[in-house]
């Protein structure tokens, strides 16, 4: 049973530029979740969906940021344009309801690094 | 405004003993807590959980504790293995918004043979 996928596993890019990371749940799941890494902050949640549909987008840090998604299988966030502060790890996590404890499964990361 | 505080960034304990990790909250609306542990190039994986009205957890080696008055809990990891090496995020979630997670900063353990 496949886990999360996320894609690209690494990012560089330069300034300016739009970043667009990927993330596929693990089928069946119904909540998808964004969360940011930083060493100063840990892990931030940034947004989480549930059924397809943003419940709480509170911790998108701003307008740069957006996330979609657009059917149970598949989510995407995006930052245009991209800034160096935003270089950090992404983590896509999906969840379900009456699952275990209703644990969040992670996927591997997306490292990015705006140059 | 850090809801739950791991004051320690990293721990080094001897392969064997006792290894405890700490971690603090100030949402007294917190009901269920969660440890996850994550290796490098990887993503967090659930280790051990508690609810608020227990105070105590243990899963093998891994034993959860929680002090709902002081608002604190601690993860003890004995004996201590070389495995157990990795980063270590406290979270807490309440039952009204079930699945939103708020995570700390994380503690990176170091175990030495």
């Amino acid at each position: 049973d496949a886990g999360v996928i996320q894609s690209p596993r690494h990012e560089v890019t330069e300034m300016g530029q739009e970043v667009t990371l990927r993330c596929k749940p693990i089928s069946g799941h119904d909540y998808l979740f964004w969360y940011r890494q930083t060493m100063m902050r840990g892990l931030e949640l940034l947004i989480y969906f549930n059924n397809n549909v943003p419940i709480d987008d509170s911790g998108m840090p701003e307008d740069r940021f957006s996330a979609k998604m657009p059917n149970a299988s598949f989510s995407t966030l995006k930052i245009q344009p991209s800034e160096p502060r935003d270089s950090a790890v992404y983590f896509c996590a999906s969840s379900k309801t009456g699952g275990p404890r209703e644990t969040q499964y992670f996927g591997p990361g997306t490292r990015l690094l705006v140059l | 405004d850090q809801q739950v505080k791991q004051n320690s960034p990293s721990l080094s304990v001897q392969e064997g003993r006792i290894s405890i990790l700490n971690c603090d909250y100030t949402n007294s609306m917190f009901d269920y807590f969660l440890w996850y542990k994550k290796y490098p190039a990887e993503g967090p994986t659930f280790l051990i959980s508690i609810s608020s009205i227990k105070d105590k957890n243990e899963d093998g080696r891994f034993t959860v504790f929680l002090n709902k008055s002081a608002k604190h809990l601690s993860l003890h990891i004995v004996p201590s293995q070389p495995g157990d090496s990795a980063v270590y995020f406290c979270a807490a979630r309440r039952n009204q918004g079930a699945q939103k997670l708020v995570f700390g900063q994380g503690t990176r353990l170091t175990i030495n043979p």
